[in-house]
């Protein structure tokens, strides 16, 4: 166990909704990624914060948005759903941003269905 | 671009013998490598990572990797593979050039013993 939690685990949504998932890092860990897994492929980096800040993103759309709090926990929000947002998402944490050497520490995940 | 490939989609291997899990990378400056096993319905598990040093490391459950930096390569193996290392194996590489940490992920290679 990494001691990284997600909620939900399984949501399915409609498109043009909306959607919240929520994460829980290990304690003490200041940053927290978020990855799109779709079905078949490798995770793909959505962004990353650090404490409290977007400080990375990858190539995703605005309508990808998220927030991190002073408790370890974070959200990623994603408006105005299309088919294609259907995959496994995860978030990852660890303890601090430096050198780019630590390993992540990922959460179960939330599979996110559009119809 | 940091990019991460796994040329084998599957690689089938009997219970007790070696196996061999393959990944080339592309980066610019040193690269952080790391591997990562994904069981069905689970979050990706951290196995190991080279950042620096002996190029072979070790890693958790009996696993190692070589780095070899004039081949690009980062090769994952085991001397004795058991059936409950049947599961999905991605291949990351990571770096902080722009100022934040990103994994970056090979397509993944389901790797299957049989008894």
């Amino acid at each position: 166990e990494t001691g990284v939690t997600q909620s939900p685990t399984h949501l399915i949504k409609t498109r043009g909704q909306q959607v919240t998932l929520r994460c829980s890092s290990q304690s003490g860990h200041n940053t927290v990624s978020w990855y799109q897994q779709a079905l078949g492929q490798g995770p793909q980096f959505i962004f990353q914060y650090y404490r409290e800040e977007e400080n990375g993103r990858g190539n995703f759309p605005p309508r990808f948005s998220g927030l991190q709090f002073p408790n370890y926990s974070s959200e990623l929000n994603v408006n105005a759903l299309e088919l294609d947002d259907s995959a496994l998402y995860l978030c990852a944490s660890t303890p601090e941003l430096a050198g780019g050497y630590y390993e992540q520490y990922f959460g179960p995940g939330t599979r996110l269905t559009v119809t | 671009a940091q990019s991460v490939a796994q040329p084998e989609d599957q690689v089938n291997v009997a219970e007790g013998n070696p196996l061999t899990v393959k990944c080339t990378y592309s980066v610019s400056g040193n690269p952080y490598l790391f591997w990562y096993v994904q069981y069905p319905n689970r979050g990706l598990q951290f196995l190991l990572k080279y950042i620096t040093g002996d190029n072979l490391v070790k890693g958790s459950y009996g696993f190692e990797a070589e780095f070899n930096k004039s081949q690009t390569s980062f090769h994952l193996k085991k001397p004795s593979a058991l059936v409950s290392d049947s599961a999905l194996y991605f291949c990351a590489v990571s770096g902080l050039n722009t100022g934040f940490q990103k994994l970056v992920f090979g397509t993944g290679t389901r790797l299957l013993v049989s008894p």
